[in-house]
């Protein structure tokens, strides 16, 4: 148990689906994270939250859209997916500014894109 | 840009002692940090070396030299719940907020 509990932990929609992945931290922390962890490859940093503000967008296509309502909580919407979209959806969160090298990560959503 | 570089694999055995490597080439970073995760796992946080040197917490061993653009993870004692991926991971000066940037990982097998 990490205090990061993302749903569902697996997904398969088709490429017109819409869904959404959720995630929420039980650890009072501030900044909150999605990354992609793909198949023999780095995870890739994907959007940040510090205080329901979104401080980093890197370079994600539009067909991925973030929501943070609180500091709680953060959704990643899924619309009109390709199958290369296909991977494992982390959240991480971390205290705030920060920077001890230390994010505390859910166990994933697995999606698969058909 | 920046990036890190691990072996893909390691192998060892079970009470031996296993170096995992990691290069970088980045234009400033302010720690090296290691993450552990095993097959159906979220990454666990293992150490983090803001400094050059040695950080040790248990049986796990991390070591960074900024002149060397290098850092380490050594494990020792090796255990068969050791069996995991194990990822580098710098903090960019550019960044913040923890923006950690990664490495591709190295799985890690122990053997009986």
């Amino acid at each position: 148990e990490t205090g990061v509990t993302q749903t569902p932990r697996h997904l398969v929609m088709g490429m017109t689906n819409k869904k959404s992945l959720k995630c929420e931290q039980h650890l009072g922390h501030n900044a909150m994270y999605w990354y992609k962890q793909s198949a023999k490859k780095p995870l890739e940093l994907m959007f940040v939250y510090s205080l329901e503000e979104r401080v980093e967008n890197n370079s994600v296509p539009s067909r991925f859209s973030p929501e943070c309502p609180n500091s709680s909580h953060l959704f990643l919407h899924l619309h009109t997916l390709q199958p290369e979209d296909s991977a494992l959806y982390l959240c991480a969160s971390s205290p705030g500014q920060g920077r001890t090298g230390e994010l505390f990560f859910g166990e994933g959503s697995r999606l698969t894109v058909l | 840009g920046q990036s890190l570089e691990q072996p893909s694999e390691v192998t060892a055995v079970e009470g031996a002692i296993v170096q995992i490597n990691c290069t970088y080439q980045t234009s400033g970073f302010y720690g090296l940090s290691w993450y552990q995760q095993h097959d159906g796992g979220a990454p666990t946080f293992l150490s983090y070396n803001a400094l050059d040197g040695l950080e040790e917490t248990g049986r796990f061993s991390s070591f960074l030299s900024r002149s060397d653009s290098y850092g380490y993870l050594l494990l020792q004692e090796l255990q068969m719940k050791d069996s995991a991926s194990y990822f580098c991971a710098v903090s960019p000066i550019s960044g913040g907020y923890n923006k950690l940037i990664f490495g591709a990982g190295t799985r890690l097998a122990v053997h009986p």
